[in-house]
């Protein structure tokens, strides 16, 4: 988990209201991608970030939107949380060396759980 | 729609012996990566295998990819108490990376 980090680490909210999560990177790696974890569905790919300002979706993005002004942060939003989101939310990071491709070798933030009410 | 299964989907097994656990998958790929998650915590990388390779080995794991039958195999020799985790395949296909449901092993000290 060292240089990823998520916050907040827990929360809990309830339905309607937005949420914002974040997380941050000290290790300088171009690409950043957000999953959610849930019982019998392993992890799913919410949205991913190719570099500053260059996200695309993922496998499951509906209800979510994410934002990546600057390198270190990469931040997933809930426009407006649903019982169906209560998940636990795993930022991911990749491409430190500048040279390796697109869905390398990911290394993951301690992850957020996020209970909707 | 999901990309990766991994079987069995919980392995029990004595330390000291062998731990094998598949995954398949259905398009082509990249490449297949596999990863360890101890409870409650995050997922680490343990060791990626790109299309054009067949086996591949890292200290105590040997890892196998066959494209053909869209399949790969990851073996834990001499298994520890501590190599008790899930272990997830993931795969590498055009715009869009897949995690499979994972495989729950046990080892009983």
């Amino acid at each position: 988990d060292a240089g990823i980090t998520q916050s907040p680490r827990h929360k809990v909210t309830e339905t309607g209201t937005p949420v914002t999560l974040r997380c941050h990177q000290t290790e300088n790696h171009r690409y950043m991608y957000w999953y959610r974890q849930d019982p019998g569905h392993g992890l799913r790919l919410i949205h991913y970030s190719y570099g500053v300002k260059d996200t695309d979706k993922g496998e499951v993005s509906d209800g979510y939107s994410v934002s990546r002004s600057k390198t270190e942060d990469f931040l997933l939003t809930l426009e407006s949380a649903t019982s169906s989101q209560t998940s636990v939310y795993f930022c991911a990071i990749s491409g430190g060396d500048g040279k390796s491709p697109f869905w390398d070798e990911q290394f993951f933030g301690p992850g957020t759980r996020l209970t909707v009410l | 729609s999901q990309q990766g299964e991994e079987d069995p989907q919980a392995l029990s097994i004595q330390e000291g012996e062998n731990a094998t656990m598949n995954c398949s998958y259905k398009t082509s790929i990249n490449n297949l990566q596999w990863y360890r998650q101890n409870s409650g915590r995050g997922l680490v990388h343990l060791i990626l295998i790109r299309s054009n390779e067949r086996e591949k080995h890292s200290g105590r794991l040997r890892v196998t990819l066959d494209t053909s039958k869209k399949s790969s195999s990851l073996l834990i020799t001499a298994s520890r108490a501590a190599d008790t985790a899930s272990y997830f395949c993931a795969t590498a296909s055009g715009n869009q990376f897949y995690f499979g449901t994972g495989t729950s092993l046990t080892v009983i000290p």
